[in-house]
Formats: structure tokens, C-alpha cells, sequence
């Protein structure tokens, strides 16, 4: 099982331009989520999806939208970057292994210059 | 609000040391409480966790108990190792199984 996988793992942006963040998950969880950690931040909640079909936002959704394409895949798309949105993202799981227990992608670490 | 707060600053210490790093939280009822735990250039991984109050958690040493009266989760490992090194995040579920993380410590173990 290769758990909860993100792609790609680097990626640069000029301001304006647009882009989708890949994760796929083959834990069969039910939840899944999108954060973005800054420094001093900790983690920050985007969006998530409490199941299949829905999406709701999370703490810090503006210049953000998801996508929940099927039980597996969540992604995470950028219309227009902006400077601010340069941070580490992650994705993640839950609710089939341990409930309650998130389980988290490597990450993707985008830089909008 | 939901929301946790770590001691601030990064934590160096000697190996074998004793090692605490302090959570406290402001949540609406009682959380579930979460350590996780970053290593270099990897994503965050469940370290332990306490579904109510006076729980205590534990794994591969480290301890933390859920105390309400104290609103805190407080961890601790007695003996620490190069191997720990690493960033701690202390969390509480504010419900959908959504997080709220603290803003993480930085441990840093000597050999």
C-alpha cells in the first residue's frame, strides 16, 4: 500500500498562473483533507471532504477549490497564485484505519514567485 | 474558538535527557487530543492520542494525559534519543475529525 501520495512534490509558480494539486489515498478512507503549513503556523486547515460527493471549507479556503473526484482522489487547485499562497501542502486521510487518526501525504512544497 | 497552544521557541537537549513539551487548549466541550510528530522532509505521523479526560496516551515512550481542569496535554519522554529529533505538533478535534494544530516545537537532540 503506498498510503496517501501527492504530486508533484515541487513545483514554482509565477503570480497569476494556475495549478492542481494531486493526492490519492488507497487506505479506503472516507475523509479527506487539505492543509497548508507555514513557519510559526503550524498546520492550517483549506477544505476537506467528510466523504465522498461533498467538500466543505476548512479555516482558510480564499484562493482555494477542491475537487473530491471519487472515493480516492482529492485535489486542490489554484486559479490565480499569488505570493501569499507559497507554503508546504498537505494532504490527508482518515476514518477507515483508526477513526479519528489522520494519515498524511509527503507533501507539496510550491513556491509563487 | 478551537484552538491549541504550544510553549514557544525550539527545545535542544542532551541525549537521555528528559524531554516535556507543553500543550494547552480552548475547545467547546471535551476533544479528542493528538501528538504528531514531523521528521525531516516527511509528512506529519500520529505519535498518540486521548479520547477523554484522564486518558493518557503513549508510544514508543513518549506519555501525554488529557487533564481538563488543567485544559492540558502536556508530553513527556524520560530518556531521549538522536532519533527523536524532530517537530512536534499538539492537535484537538473540533469535530468531522477536523484538526486544530498548535504551531509545533522543534526538538533537537544531542549526542
Amino acid at each position: 500500500n503506498a498510503g496517501v501520495t501527492q504530486t508533484p512534490k515541487f513545483q514554482v509558480l509565477k503570480t497569476g498562473q494556475s495549478m492542481t494539486l494531486q493526492c490519492a489515498q488507497d487506505m479506503n478512507h472516507n475523509s479527506m483533507y487539505w492543509y497548508r503549513q507555514d513557519p510559526g503556523m503550524g498546520l492550517r486547515l483549506i477544505y476537506y471532504s467528510a466523504s465522498e460527493g461533498t467538500t466543505d471549507k476548512g479555516e482558510v479556503p480564499n484562493g482555494y477549490n477542491v475537487s473530491r473526484l471519487n472515493k480516492r482522489e482529492f485535489s486542490l487547485r489554484l486559479e490565480s497564485a499569488a505570493p501569499s499562497q507559497t507554503s508546504v501542502y498537505f494532504c490527508a486521510g482518515s476514518g477507515q484505519v483508526s477513526y479519528n487518526e489522520q494519515f498524511f501525504g509527503p507533501g507539496t512544497r510550491l513556491t509563487v514567485l | 474558538g478551537n484552538s491549541v497552544t504550544q510553549m514557544e521557541g525550539p527545545v535542544t537537549l542532551s541525549e537521555e535527557a528528559f524531554l516535556t513539551i507543553n500543550c494547552t487548549y480552548t475547545a467547546t466541550g471535551y476533544p479528542s487530543l493528538f501528538w504528531y510528530v514531523q521528521y525531516p522532509g516527511e509528512g506529519l505521523q500520529l505519535l498518540l492520542k486521548a479520547t477523554k479526560a484522564d486518558d493518557k496516551g503513549s508510544n514508543k515512550g513518549f506519555e501525554a494525559t488529557y487533564r481538563k481542569e488543567t485544559t492540558s496535554f502536556h508530553l513527556e519522554k524520560g530518556s531521549v534519543q538522536v532519533s527523536d529529533s524532530a517537530v512536534y505538533f499538539c492537535a484537538l478535534d473540533y469535530g468531522n475529525n477536523r484538526l486544530a494544530f498548535g504551531k509545533g516545537n522543534q526538538v533537537v537532540v544531542i549526542p
